[in-house]
This record gives structure tokens, C-alpha cells and sequence, in this order.
């Protein structure tokens, strides 16, 4: 049972756009929810995250917006540059647990 | 200050052989683990460790020992690897047992078992 769904699994867009990923959960007992980026050969590395007492968060150029009632949350990437062309994974996990619950990862790709 | 190191960076095995990577970490974390990252399926829980000393399985534990040999190094063995455990494994440590404390992540060791 795959509990966080993300989607696209690619997405292209031209410099200068919003990129926008999103993410579904099932589990009502997710309260964290972080997105990690990765390049090529490099290990994931956090970006930004969320709490679902709040319903938005941005730093910088990058936003996430929560939905709490229809349990989804998406990453918003404004003025896209090719230096984002990497893949974003979305994540949760729940208060008392260890580890992180992934999504299967968007590969984003930025055309100058 | 290093962060995050495995080694091997690249390895291949033939059906039944075994191996052990090796992932050390030097932020005084108290908080270790090991994921795998297949194409299309996002990265995996392996197993963890909350603290020197403790181990537990995640996700996907079977095919795997791990061992939490001080609070600097977490190693994962695979005792006689499967074509299915070909993969890219990723170590990560965090600074408490917290989700919300953010996990950073190593390099990674490709895999490739014929």
C-alpha cells in the first residue's frame, strides 16, 4: 500500500515558470511533511517543510501548500531556473515513528 | 566536517555473495538509517538506529543485518545477495530519534548484483 502518491513523475518547464509537484496521504496520522531534493549522483537533501497546523510555507522561491481535509500538499517552485532541474520527493512521517514515508519522486527538468 | 560518508561508492556482486557497506557520520548524530532507492519507487526504509546500541527494521528488512558499531557508524550487510537487492542504498543520519529533526543523507553505494 503506497501511502504518499506523488505526481507527475517528470514534469518539464520553461525558465521563468511555477513548477508545481504534488503529493496525496492516506495515513491522518502523518504530521510532518518534507520535501527533498536530489541531483544526479547526490544523495537526497532537504528543502522545505510542513506542519499541518499551518497551510502554506514558502522560502525563497519554494512554497508548500497544505490541504489538511483533502490530505494532499504540493511544492511550488516560482521562476523556475535550470539550476531546479533535479528530483523532488515528497515525504511524511507521524509523530512517534522513525524514518521518513517517500513518494516515488518527480524528475523535473528546467529548458533554459 | 564530512557529514555523511559510504563507502563503497559502486559494487558488484554475483548471487551469494555477501557484503557489507559501510556508512559513518560525523555530526554527533545520535540517529542512523539506511534507505533503498529503486527507479520508480521513491527511497525505502531499510532498517534504523534511534541510538547507539538500538536497531529496528523498517520498511523493507528482509535480505538485510545491520549494525550500529558506535554512535559514528551504521553498516548494512547483505549476508547472500539477491538480484533484487541491485539498488542504490542511501545512509542518513539525524540528530534525535524525531521526525521532524532533519535527516542528511550520504552519497550513496550503487549496487549491482548479477
Amino acid at each position: 500500500q503506497q501511502q504518499v502518491k506523488q505526481s507527475p513523475q517528470s514534469l518539464i518547464v520553461q525558465k521563468g515558470g511555477i513548477s508545481i509537484i504534488n503529493c496525496a496521504y492516506e495515513n491522518t496520522a502523518f504530521d510532518y511533511f518534507p520535501w527533498y531534493q536530489q541531483f544526479p549522483g547526490k544523495g537526497p537533501a532537504l528543502l522545505i517543510a510542513i506542519r499541518p497546523d499551518v497551510s502554506e510555507k514558502k522560502e525563497g522561491r519554494f512554497t508548500i501548500s497544505f490541504n489538511k481535509s483533502a490530505k494532499q500538499f504540493s511544492l511550488h517552485i516560482m521562476d523556475s531556473q535550470p539550476g531546479d532541474s533535479a528530483t523532488y520527493f515528497c515525504a511524511a512521517s507521524r509523530g512517534g515513528a522513525d524514518g521518513l514515508t517517500f513518494g516515488k519522486g518527480t524528475h523535473l527538468i528546467i529548458q533554459p | 566536517n564530512a557529514g555523511v560518508t559510504q563507502t563503497p561508492k559502486f559494487q558488484v556482486l554475483k548471487t551469494g555473495q555477501s557484503m557489507t557497506l559501510q556508512c559513518a557520520q560525523d555530526m554527533n548524530h545520535n540517529s542512523m538509517y539506511w534507505y533503498r532507492q529503486d527507479p520508480g519507487m521513491g527511497l525505502r526504509l531499510i532498517y534504523y538506529s534511534a541510538s547507539e546500541g538500538t536497531t529496528d527494521k523498517g520498511e523493507v528488512p528482509n535480505g538485510y543485518n545491520v549494525s550500529r558499531l558506535n554512535k559514528r557508524e551504521f553498516s548494512l550487510r547483505l549476508e547472500s545477495a539477491a538480484p533484487s537487492q541491485t539498488s542504490v542504498y542511501f545512509c542518513a543520519s539525524s540528530k534525535r530519534r524525531d521526525p521532524t529533526d532533519t535527516q542528511y543523507f550520504g552519497p550513496g553505494t550503487r549496487l549491482t548484483v548479477l
